[in-house]
């Protein structure tokens, strides 16, 4: 099965502020990555798929990037509704295996 | 676009059975694949495997063998996940999620089933 591998697990930061959550496989996966947002007893948003293309409706602060085993997504100027937790999912190949997730927390 | 709302909350004891369904409308359901993912409290989300609705062809992954069974009544438009001998482990949110063949992204999700196990 393919691991991925999320870092970091949590991160604190400020409104405005720009963050990049990374997302490593443990075998090369193409392009096959997708971003998922989750808010508390909320169930996923997808956010960004194949690494780099923005989903219908999703702000573009969000952007993607990366192939092959590297990853990241990053938030160009965080805002206040943006405090959740982010979820990195391959889909190369069956399972589909998500990543840990990352908490992001207002500082 | 397709939408999924699944049935309600479910309060279990150990080796019951329960029954979650995942209601679609809004488009065909043959169009897409039905995956179903498991949530325990405070934890990650974990891939448990997908539906074929084209066939009705389902398959598990690894730890999802044995006591789960997905399934699909196209009459009504709505694929269940079944779930025997439960365990106080089983305890989770699961959401069923659409996808279709390509990038296989998952999206919409249903908006969660809490199944909770306790004597």
């Amino acid at each position: 099965d393919i691991q991925m591998t999320q870092s970091p697990s949590s991160l604190s930061a400020s409104v405005g502020d720009r963050v990049t959550i990374t997302c490593r496989a443990s075998q090369s996966i193409s392009r096959y990555l997708n971003w998922y947002q989750q808010k508390p007893g909320k169930a996923p948003k997808l956010l960004i798929y194949a690494a780099s293309s923005l989903y219908s409706g999703v702000p573009s602060r969000f952007s993607g990037s990366g192939s092959a085993t590297h990853f990241t997504l990053t938030i160009s100027s965080l805002q206040r509704e943006d405090f959740a937790t982010y979820y990195c999912q391959e889909t190369d190949t069956m399972p589909y295996t998500f990543g840990q997730g990352t908490k992001l927390e207002i500082k | 676009q397709v939408q999924l709302v699944q049935s309600g909350s479910e309060l279990k004891k150990p080796g019951a059975s329960v029954k979650v369904s995942c209601k679609t409308s809004g488009d065909t359901l043959s169009k897409y694949a039905m995956n179903w993912v498991r949530q325990a409290p405070g934890q990650g989300l974990e891939w448990m495997g997908w539906i074929n609705t084209k066939t009705g062809n389902p398959t598990y992954a690894q730890g999802f063998r044995g006591r789960f069974v997905f399934s699909l009544d196209t009459s009504v438009s709505t694929a269940y996940l079944q779930i025997n001998s439960l365990k106080p482990g089983d305890t989770a949110v699961y959401y069923c999620a659409t996808s279709i063949s390509g990038w296989s992204m998952f999206d919409p999700w249903g908006q969660g089933t809490l199944v909770t196990v306790s004597s």
